[in-house]
């Protein structure tokens, strides 16, 4: 069974920039998260989706942070303009309704300059 | 408190026990994981324990559960290099939602 693909992998832009992750989650699974991880620190719940819906997104800064799911599966998560701060790893991961684990993604490491 | 709290550092001997402690902050929290994570690496779930036990063995990893303390910690027996990581402990609230803890980086000496 595939695991959860994210890419890119590694990513470098300048403060102001726009940026844009994208994320496959396992064949199946509704509910995809997005985290934040900043370097130090454990992850934080950006967004969560059941199918194409959003259940959570309490912590995502809206202002400049989006996500989507169009067809309940794949989904991307773009920062337009990236700032300093938002340098981290952007983990995403997937469950299903019949287990009771989130499996990660490799996750793609941000650098804003 | 807030946060889920984790010791940041732990050292150990390779053949020693680790012990990893969390305090967590939902009493009402379901589940309890384990996720370690290596270098450059998403995380891999570990061992998991319902909030109706008090304790799970599997293999090398023993989890122990206080309710009463919201206290939960991980001991790894016979400790091996390849244990050398960052270990988060983690507390399922509302929707499924995971908060983590700070992360306990596991050192492993030979």
């Amino acid at each position: 069974e595939a695991g959860v693909a994210q890419s890119p992998r590694y990513k470098i832009i300048e403060k102001r920039q726009s940026v844009a992750f994208w994320c496959n989650p396992i064949s199946g699974h509704a509910t995809l998260y997005w985290y934040q991880q900043i370097l130090g620190q454990g992850p934080k719940l950006l967004i969560q989706f059941q199918n194409n819906g959003v259940v959570d997104d309490s912590q995502l800064p809206k202002d400049r942070f989006s996500a989507e799911r169009l067809k309940g599966v794949d989904s991307t998560l773009k920062i337009q303009p990236a700032k300093l701060e938002d340098s981290a790893v952007y983990l995403c991961a997937s469950s299903s309704a019949e287990y009771n684990e989130q499996f990660f993604g490799p996750g793609t490491r941000l650098t804003v300059l | 408190g807030e946060d889920v709290e984790q010791s940041l550092f732990l050292s150990v001997r390779e053949g020693d026990s680790s012990v990893i402690n969390c305090t967590y902050t939902d009493s009402s929290s379901t589940y309890l994981y384990w996720y370690k994570q290596e270098p450059g690496a998403g995380l891999q779930l570990l061992t998991y324990i319902f909030s109706n036990m008090d304790m799970k063995q599997d293999q090398r990893l023993t989890v122990l559960l206080n309710k009463k303390d919201k206290h939960l910690s991980l001991r790894i027996a016979d400790t091996q290099t390849g244990d050398s990581a960052i270990y988060f402990c983690a507390e399922k609230q509302d929707f499924q939602k995971l908060v983590f803890g700070t992360g306990t980086r596991l050192l492993v000496s030979p």
